[in-house]
């Protein structure tokens, strides 16, 4: 799988929109990118994933760039509650049946939403 | 919403003893796993389950330890003899199957900690 890189650590405003970029230059063909945050050592969570399409969902919205060698996360209206560690993890999807294809996990993105 | 579930969320262990930490996965998934996080570091794939036997595990997954699915639906880790760098979070998920379910759903996790 492909490796990624993260800044460790960003700020946003309560509700404005907080960005977290993601640089995974030696991505392959094959790789979907998958976004999870994890809540002060709770379970990650999963946010939301993507081939070359920007994709949107109820929590985030996925942004590709052409070449597929990045990506930005954007929640649209961060709030206290978005504050987490955000996983950028580059993966091959299992498309194989049986091909479990667990989830390696980078340091992320530590995201604080100030007041 | 389904979730997955673990218990205990807290276990005090002593050295030595053993130890199984319980996980109610999603009801019909078919990929199962077990993640761990000691304090302050990345979290750490250890075993992935599909079909009633380990499909992948990483180096940590030892002799000490081992997986089950004993009912159809508990899905347990045991760690034989603990030590005291087996303290750390535990993290059960889950995975459908097919090609379009591939993101994982994590528990809250089991906090083991070795005395």
């Amino acid at each position: 799988d492909a490796k990624t890189t993260q800044p460790p650590s960003m700020d946003c405003a309560e509700g404005r929109a907080a960005n977290l970029p993601c640089n995974h230059s030696t991505i392959s063909g094959n790789e979907y990118v998958y976004w999870y945050r994890q809540i002060h050592s709770q379970g990650p969570q999963y946010i939301i994933h993507g081939l070359k399409n920007n994709e949107t969902n109820e929590m985030a919205s996925l942004i590709i760039t052409e070449d597929r060698k990045s990506s930005t996360l954007i929640l649209p209206h961060a709030t206290l509650r978005d504050t987490a560690v955000y996983y950028c993890i580059v993966r091959v999807a299992p498309l194989i049946s049986g091909s479990a294809r667990q989830l390696t996990f980078g340091s992320g993105t530590q995201l604080t939403v100030l007041p | 919403e389904p979730e997955v579930t673990q218990t205990p969320s807290h276990q005090v262990t002593q050295m030595g003893q053993e130890v199984i930490l319980r996980c109610v996965p999603i009801s019909n998934h078919l990929y199962f796993y077990w993640y761990r996080q000691i304090l302050g570091q990345k979290v750490e794939f250890l075993v992935s389950f599909y079909n009633n036997e380990i499909s992948e595990k990483s180096e940590i997954f030892d002799d000490q330890f081992s997986v089950e699915r004993p009912d159809g639906s508990n899905f347990t880790l045991k760690i034989r003899s603990t030590k005291l760098e087996d303290s750390a979070m535990y993290f059960c998920a889950s995975r459908g199957g097919g090609v379009t379910n591939t993101e994982a759903f994590f528990g809250q996790g089991t906090r083991l900690t070795v005395v």
